[in-house]
Parts: C-alpha cells; structure tokens; sequence
C-alpha cells in the first residue's frame, strides 16, 4: 500500500515552454500532498503544500505564478512550471499522506530545461 | 540554527558492521520523526518512523528517540552495500503535517 507515482519520469524541454508534472496516489486518498524540489548534492527543499478542491500553500520564496499547483481530486495533484528556465532545472518530488503523517514519496521527476 | 541537523559524512563501514546514523532538531514541540534512504537519483523511500522516547526495531534497523536530548539516531546492523545510500532525518514540527529534512548523511558499506 500506500504507493504514489508521478509522470513523466523525466522530461527535457526548450526554455520559455511550459511543463506539467502528475502526481497521484495510487492505492489511497490524499487530501494533502507536497511538491519538494532537490538540487543535486543537496537535501529536499519544500515547494508547496497541495490541499484538494482548495489553494496551495507556497513556501517563502517559492513564486505561485510559476509554480503552478492544482489538487483537482483525491488522487492527483499537478505542477506545471510555467515559462520555464535552465535554472528550474531539478528533481521535482510529489509525496503525499494515507494516514497519520507519514509521507510516501512518489519516484520523482527530472526536469532538464534546455 | 538549522532546524534538523545531520553530520554530512560521509561515513564508511566496512560490510557487516553497524552504521550509527545521528540527527538533531530544534524544536521541542516536535511530534514525529521519521527516516527516510535515498539512493543517487531516486526519490527517497522510508525506513521508519518513531514517536515515542526509546528504541523502536525494525529488521536490521534500530531508531532510537531522545526528546529531552532533541536527538533521534538510526542504527544499521550487519551493514550490507546495498545499504550504501543518503539517509535523511525528517521532522514534524507541527505544522500542518510538513516535514523539515535534515541535509542527509552518505553512508558507504565497503564490501
């Protein structure tokens, strides 16, 4: 139980273009999930928490406008990094909650903006 | 002061001993902790979890809990390489179920 994938697995694409990245649990419901972002050598940095049917909350320094997260239902949430730039490029990491507050970490996402 | 601290390592064992893993936190309000591995490129993946003062086993795996010392430490019995990884310490620190992550610590069993 408790498994939580993500797609694409890894995506390139030209600066300037939008990407959108799937989050979704698989076996459970979540009411929250969270974008994290992981630059190479370095830990998880939280981007936003995802609340289904409302609006995310961002992290201090994180820019809603280009990050943006939506939490449609109970199994999916969405990133789309929106004009995207190289230095957006990173791992982009989706877990979210079945129960209590352990988080389930979905596979992850390598965004390489060219 | 970081909020979750780890020793950065990296730290070597020689296969089949035990890897002591440490990490400390800031606040005292703190509810939940929890270890997580993270092999190079892949997301990371949870051992445990504990919540309560004292040792919790998990198969090879041993968290231990210190509220009052604000420490919580994993320790890796009979070291594999397979156990070669980065191990985060992740806390609750009560808000709305987010999790702060310590840098991590690089762990290499040396066959």
């Amino acid at each position: 139980g408790a498994v939580v994938s993500q797609h694409p697995s890894w995506v390139i694409c030209k600066s300037g273009t939008s990407v959108k990245i799937e989050c979704r649990s698989l076996d459970f419901q979540a009411t929250t999930m969270f974008w994290y972002r992981q630059f190479p050598k370095q830990s998880l940095m939280l981007m936003a928490t995802s609340n289904e049917g409302s609006k995310a909350t961002y992290e201090q320094g994180v820019e809603k406008d280009k990050f943006l997260i939506n939490h449609a239902s109970l199994t999916l949430s969405t990133l789309t990094v929106t004009s995207a730039h190289p230095e957006d490029s990173s791992f982009y990491i989706c877990s979210a909650i079945p129960s209590t507050d352990t988080q389930y970490f979905g596979p992850g996402t390598r965004l390489t903006v060219l | 002061q970081k909020e979750v601290e780890q020793n950065s390592g990296p730290l070597s064992v020689p296969e089949g001993a035990i890897a002591s893993l440490n990490c400390t936190y800031s606040d005292r309000g703190s509810q939940s902790f929890f270890w997580y591995r993270q092999y190079s490129g892949k997301s990371p993946e949870l051992i445990m979890s504990i919540y309560s003062n004292g040792d919790k086993e998990d198969g090879r795996f041993t968290a231990q809990l210190n509220k009052a010392s604000q420490y919580v430490s994993l320790l890796i019995r009979d070291s594999q390489p397979s156990d070669s990884a980065t191990y985060l310490c992740a806390v609750n620190l009560g808000s709305a179920r987010q999790l702060t992550f310590g840098s991590g610590t690089q762990l290499t069993v040396l066959p």
